[in-house]
């Protein structure tokens, strides 16, 4: 069984700051792969970042990066450079790898608000 | 744009009715999975279909069944509606070769009354 924690109900961050969401696992399967969505208010989950159990490099794309710390289980989402428009919630999810035909066990998601 | 469609956008039914969900994978992915988001939680996985056969499920119970269709669209059918069925449902696709995402669409959100 997999298990996704995020200890963060809400977050704040001002405008053009950083700010870590995160997020710890707990799996028995030995390759697995770690995402964080993004979901707006109109519920729509949107794909930011996946990073593969055996990647010897953490993820990034664009202003987003993962911090994946294996031995601590731990896979934190890095936000550069706020903006307003990244207020939404923020799920973790895993899933034990081949990840495209196996489900995806999320956490309880962090709600974060950018204020101007 | 993650190329998922699902409809209706909204759906509002009564205790014991029985309700149909649509779902339109991303062109070229073969695998469905179909996911249930109460109010304030994260989702949780309803069921899988790969090629049109059913791939793995979550613990719900077989009042939540499902298909696949020969071009990969799916469906989601729950019988006997309960008001713990009020949820955000979520269809996302993926490719079995495709070694990153789960790609969603953006739901279809069901009141039961």
């Amino acid at each position: 069984a997999q298990k996704i924690t995020q200890t963060q109900p809400g977050m704040f961050v001002q405008e053009k700051e950083a700010v870590t969401l995160d997020c710890t696992y707990d799996t028995s399967d030995p390759s697995y792969g770690l995402f964080w969505y993004k979901q707006p208010s109109s519920g729509e989950m949107i794909f930011l970042i996946y990073q593969g159990s055996y990647d010897q490099q953490n993820a990034t794309e664009g202003r987003y990066s993962l911090n994946f710390q294996k031995a601590r289980k731990s896979a934190n989402l890095v936000i550069s450079a706020s903006q307003l428009g990244d207020s939404a919630m923020y799920f973790c999810a895993m899933s034990p790898r081949p990840t495209g035909r196996r489900a995806l066990t999320f956490g309880s998601g962090t709600r974060l608000q950018v204020q101007p | 744009e993650t190329g998922v469609t699902q409809s209706p956008t909204h759906l509002i039914k009564t205790r014991g009715q029985q309700v149909t969900l649509r779902c339109s994978s991303q062109s070229g992915h073969n695998t469905v999975s179909w996911y249930q988001q109460a109010l304030g939680q994260g989702p949780q996985f309803i069921f899988q279909y790969y090629r049109e056969e059913e791939n793995g499920r979550g613990n719900f119970p077989p009042r939540f069944s499902g298909l696949q269709f020969p071009n990969y669209s799916s469906e989601l059918n729950v019988n006997a509606l309960e008001l713990d069925d009020s949820a955000l449902y979520l269809c996302a696709s993926s490719s079995d070769y495709q070694e990153d995402t789960q790609y969603f669409g953006p739901g279809t959100r069901l009141t039961v009354l």
